[in-house]
Order: C-alpha cells, then sequence, then structure tokens
C-alpha cells in the first residue's frame, strides 16, 4: 500500500514549456486534490476532484488544468510555464469530500523550477 | 471559511510538553479543527481531529473549549523528530472543500 504517490520528484522547465504531473492514489480514495506550496508558506489549493468523472477550482486555478483520468489518478498540467509557477506541488486524497471532517492524506511532492 | 491564527514558531527541549494554541474566531458550527504535521520536503501528515471538548490518540491530544474559538495541539514529552511545521485547519469540507493552510508554527526542538 503505497498511498499517494507522484512523478516527477523534481523538474525543471524554461519558460513556455508544458508538463503534466501525475498523481495516484491506492487507497480507493473518492476525492483528490492539488496544492501548491511556495517558500514559507502554507499550501493553497489549486483544483479537486470530488469524485471520478468531476473537477471544480480551488483558490488558485489560473495557468493549471486538471484531468481526473479514473478513480486513482488526477493529473495537473501547465500548459505555458511561468516562473511564478515555481512550486512545490502536493497531490492528496480522501475518502469523500471532507464532508466529515478534514483528512486528507498527501503525496511526497514535486518539486518544479520554472526558468 | 473561518480564518485561523497561529504563533509563528515555538522552541522547545527534548521531553518537554509542547502546547500550540490555535485561535478560529468565527468557526462555524459545522467547522471541524484539524491539525496536519510537516517534515522539511515531505507533504503534510494528518495528527488529530477534534469538534468539541478533548481528543487524544497515540501521537498527541487536542484540547478544545465550549466556546470552541480556539483550541490547543499538545504534544507529550517532545523529541527531535517532532521538528516540524504544524498547522490548524478549520472548515467542514462542505461546498468546495476550500481548505486554506496559514503558515503554521515551526516548533524547533532542542536537545
Amino acid at each position: 500500500n503505497a498511498g499517494v504517490t507522484q512523478t516527477p520528484k523534481f523538474q525543471v522547465l524554461k519558460t513556455g514549456q508544458s508538463m503534466t504531473l501525475q498523481c495516484a492514489q491506492d487507497m480507493n480514495h473518492n476525492s483528490m486534490y492539488w496544492y501548491r506550496q511556495d517558500p514559507g508558506m502554507g499550501l493553497r489549493l489549486i483544483y479537486y476532484s470530488a469524485s471520478e468523472g468531476t473537477t471544480d477550482k480551488g483558490e488558485v486555478p489560473n495557468g493549471y488544468n486538471v484531468s481526473r483520468l479514473n478513480k486513482r489518478e488526477f493529473s495537473l498540467r501547465l500548459e505555458s510555464a511561468a516562473p511564478s509557477q515555481t512550486s512545490v506541488y502536493f497531490c492528496a486524497s480522501s475518502e469523500a469530500l471532507l464532508v466529515e471532517g478534514l483528512t486528507q492524506y498527501f503525496g511526497p511532492g514535486t518539486r518544479l523550477t520554472v526558468l | 471559511l473561518a480564518k485561523t491564527t497561529q504563533p509563528i514558531s515555538m522552541d522547545s527541549y527534548e521531553g518537554q510538553e509542547v502546547n500550540i494554541t490555535c485561535s478560529h474566531n468565527n468557526i462555524a458550527t459545522n467547522d471541524y479543527i484539524t491539525w496536519y504535521q510537516q517534515f522539511p520536503s515531505q507533504g503534510p501528515r494528518f495528527i488529530i481531529q477534534g469538534y468539541k471538548t478533548k481528543v487524544t490518540n497515540e501521537v498527541a491530544s487536542l484540547f478544545i473549549p465550549a466556546d470552541r474559538k480556539s483550541s490547543t495541539l499538545s504534544l507529550p514529552r517532545v523529541s527531535l523528530s517532532d521538528t516540524a511545521v504544524y498547522y490548524c485547519l478549520v472548515g467542514d469540507g462542505i461546498g468546495g472543500n476550500k481548505l486554506v493552510f496559514g503558515a503554521g508554527t515551526i516548533l524547533r526542538v532542542k536537545s
């Protein structure tokens, strides 16, 4: 049982390049989330997926797109990377859309640098 | 979403009990209080969650007064490995799950 896995662990992009961050969970969770964390700050929600087939914007969705490929996988795409998107990206999952509380399980993160 | 206020940092020594207080004056009736721990270069990890009174698990205790406008995370007998950032979150997750992590409290445990 690996929990939440993310690939890649590290990535360097040039401005304008595109890439997709992958996330998978093996806990049979319905809901999945993407956050970004800038140095010295807390996490900010980018997008979330309440269940397979649905996605919604979070606090900072501009410049990103997501795909809930199936129940296990939730990807985050940067179509045209900008230096302001340099950050650590965390994927998380939960059994449901946290209606019984706020318990999420986080992946190890992807450290992205945009030059 | 209820805003939370925590101390920016705290220092402690091994073996001491550490109490981190979080203020959430605008907490709503349906909101839960949850604490996460984050080590450098790792994702946050759930520690404890409560709604009212006291909750205890194998890692920590959470004290919530009757008015629920604050909560205190208590870590008994901390060790060096408890050095981390601790986040207090308040919300019910309904209506979009717009979880907001503040800057958290940096806990430094010294030997």
